[in-house]
């Protein structure tokens, strides 16, 4: 199984300020790492795929970089509505999820 | 647009089998994957398997021997058998669109390559199971 292990778990930041997230694969995943935003009492929302690529209707800010076994998601500049948990998925064998970073005020 | 709603029982009790099933509208289930996935209280994001209409199904390794996905094209639905849970099985499940994406990147000689990715791009709303007597 392949472990993705996200750091920080927490991220304390102000709107306007950019945070950087951080996800790193137990083996190689090439480029197959996806990106999740969740807030509470709601599902999942596709935020990057293929590492770098932006879903359809996501903001700029948003941006992945990363190959073989290390991965960021960056956001440029956080709005109000960005403060929620995002998880990394690895698509590269079976399905795994890291356990998540919460990006709070 | 694409939906989709789980639904079943919101109990179930120690030992027995949870059963949801996944309502597709918008999207006919003959096309992509079609995955569950699960949240324990408070906890992060478990993969449990997805089915192709092709009948190509895959397992998480770790429930593998307790889980069964099957599909019902005719229905446009498809479902999850969880045999003999126990209380760690309590969770949120969520249902959830497949797709293959293509990618057209830049590759060596001024060509281009075109790469193939998974994501899973709607998911249902959720429904929560708790095991209990």
């Amino acid at each position: 199984e392949i472990v993705m292990t996200q750091s920080p778990a927490t991220l304390s930041a102000s709107p306007g300020e950019g945070a950087t997230l951080s996800c790193r694969a137990s083996q190689s995943v090439s480029s197959n790492v996806n990106w999740y935003q969740q807030k509470p009492g709601q599902a999942p929302r596709l935020l990057i795929y293929g590492a770098s690529t932006r879903a359809t209707g996501v903001p700029d800010r948003f941006s992945g970089s990363g190959s073989g076994a290390e991965f960021t998601l960056t956001i440029s500049s956080l709005q109000s509505e960005d403060f929620a948990v995002y998880y990394c998925q690895q698509s590269n064998n079976w399905r795994t999820f890291g356990q998540g970073t919460k990006v709070e005020i | 647009q694409v939906q989709l709603q789980e639904s079943g029982p919101g109990l179930v009790k120690p030992s027995e089998t949870l059963s949801l099933t996944c309502t597709v509208s918008g999207d006919s289930i003959s096309t992509n994957y079609w995955s569950w996935i699960r949240q324990s209280p408070g906890k992060g994001l478990e993969w449990i398997a997805y089915i192709h209409s092709s009948g190509s199904t895959k397992y998480n390794p770790s429930l593998n021997s307790r889980v069964t996905i099957s599909i019902d094209t005719s229905k446009n639905q498809f479902s999850l058998n969880l045999s003999s849970v126990t209380a760690a099985d309590t969770a949120i499940y969520f249902c959830a669109r497949e797709v293959e994406g293509i990618v057209v990147v830049p590759a060596s000689w001024g060509l281009k390559e075109r790469r193939k990715y998974y994501y899973m791009d709607v998911w249902g709303r959720g429904t929560t199971v708790t095991v209990s007597s």
